[in-house]
């Protein structure tokens, strides 16, 4: 079975501060996608990224980028420079590349950045 | 370009009664999920549609529980003699699958249906 473990309840920085989100996750699969969703106070989750398991590849998007590590299972996500825009919980999720391909999410990290 | 839309946005309703919710993919996405977010938790799987067909769906998904996509568009997902654990935030998310089956685009979310059952 698939499991995602967001070890992070919540996170509260100041403004300007870097932050790491932790993940870590459990498949038999030897294939799989990792994704990176944001849920702002509105509700609505927003795709940041998808990540096949063959492409061990760190990732950088403007002030955010990713770590996945194959051997430790960890796909880690950070935010530089945060914003008080970046305050919302974040998922962090799993699923298996063919089939139904359903996500299993994490608990989520709840992030606030403080003015 | 719209993205995924759901209706109503909220919902209140007592006990006992049904209750019925849409969904609207974006528009050329064919794969189509539920999913059920109680607070402080992640989104749990409920069920999935390859154009009209309900290829698979949670054990989470009790008999009280239908969902339906007659012509490969919208969705709806209806609850039928709500429970107070029926409680929670419904989200509906699309992908496009381009090989038959086999490998599925990233899903997008919709803004959820938050039931309240009182």
């Amino acid at each position: 079975a698939q499991k995602v473990t967001q070890a992070q309840t919540e996170i509260s920085v100041v403004e300007k501060e870097d932050v790491t989100l932790d993940c870590v996750y459990e498949t038999r699969d030897t294939t799989y996608y990792l994704f990176w969703y944001k849920q702002p106070p509105s509700g609505e989750l927003v795709f940041l990224i998808r990540r096949n398991s063959f492409d061990e590849q760190n990732e950088i998007s403007g002030r955010y980028s990713w770590n996945f590590q194959k051997s430790t299972s960890s796909f880690n996500f950070t935010i530089t420079a945060s914003q008080v825009v970046d305050s919302a919980v974040y998922f962090c999720a799993l699923s298996e590349v063919q089939g139904a391909q359903k996500l299993v999410f994490g608990q989520g990290t709840r992030l606030t950045i403080n003015p | 370009d719209t993205g995924v839309s759901q209706d109503p946005r909220h919902k209140i309703t007592k006990r006992g009664q049904n209750v019925t919710f849409r969904c609207d993919p974006i528009s050329e996405h064919n794969r189509l999920y539920w999913y059920r977010q109680t607070l402080g938790q992640g989104p749990e799987f409920l069920t999935y549609f390859q154009n009209e067909a309900q290829l698979e769906k949670s054990r989470l998904l009790s008999d009280r529980f239908s969902a339906e996509r007659p012509k490969g568009s919208f969705s709806t997902l209806e609850i039928q003699r709500t429970e107070q654990g029926d409680s929670a935030m419904y989200l509906c998310a699309s992908s496009l699958d381009l090989t038959s089956g086999m490998f599925s685009d990233t899903q997008y979310f919709g803004p959820g249906t938050r039931l309240t059952v009182l």
